[in-house]
């Protein structure tokens, strides 16, 4: 079945410092993804909509100079979090919708993201 | 924009049935869908309804009503296993995909 896969799983950086997160669609094309966070026994919260060749939609309140947002090609897209601080520590989650599976939208397994 | 209400916390015995409702007040409507997520992890996915009616797969069930903003999650033969987070997620009609999640229902399973 369709597959999202995403890297790193675990990372941890020291404040101010930049981190990348790649989300992979495996075996089907994404033009569309979603990054995702989620704080500990919180729901998940939309961040941005990723469209591949074309710049993020991001939701209210999300800083876009922020978290980086990269579609280039239509398995990948990146998330940065630039200059991140303590606060940013959390659980960021990408999805895709594979149109060919019923509309199901598949996540990648996370990424954890401890700032120092 | 999407509100969607789940219950918090729900606790079941092993080998018995449970419900966890949804109700949802939408401004667009492409589907709802439900996860189950445990504790560290990423969610997977469990059902898909965007026709009204009972979905059947397996020991999990997921039931739709669009006049009433309303879906359930059931599940029977309850294991230990089944202790986690139900996610219910509305799909709306801009992007291919963009979901808004609830806040999740944490089902305990005892003994």
């Amino acid at each position: 079945g369709a597959v999202v896969s995403q890297h790193p799983s675990w990372v941890i950086c020291k404040s101010g410092t930049s981190v990348k997160i790649e989300c992979r669609s495996l075996d089907f094309q994404a033009t569309t993804m979603f990054w995702y966070r989620q704080f500990p026994k919180q729901s998940l919260m939309l961040m941005a909509t990723s469209n591949e060749g074309s710049k993020a939609t991001y939701e209210q309140g999300v800083e876009k100079d922020k978290f980086l947002i990269n579609h280039a090609s239509l398995t990948l897209s990146t998330l940065t979090v630039t200059s991140a601080h303590p606060e940013d520590s959390s659980f960021y989650i990408c999805s895709a919708s594979s149109t060919g599976a019923g509309n199901t939208i598949y996540f990648g397994e996370g990424s954890w993201l401890t700032v120092v | 924009g999407q509100n969607i209400d789940q219950p918090t916390e729900m606790t079941a015995t092993e080998g018995a049935i449970v419900q966890i409702n949804c109700t949802y007040q939408t401004s667009g409507f492409n589907g709802l869908f439900w996860y189950q997520q445990h504790a560290g992890e990423a969610p997977t996915f469990l059902s898909y309804n965007v026709l009204d009616g009972l979905e059947e797969k397996g020991r999990f069930s997921s039931f739709l009503s669009r006049s009433k903003g309303y879906s359930y999650l059931l599940l029977k033969e309850l294991q230990m296993k089944d202790s986690a987070s139900y996610l219910c997620a509305v799909r709306d009609w801009g992007g291919a995909g963009k979901s808004t999640f609830g806040d999740g229902t944490t089902l305990t399973v005892k003994p």
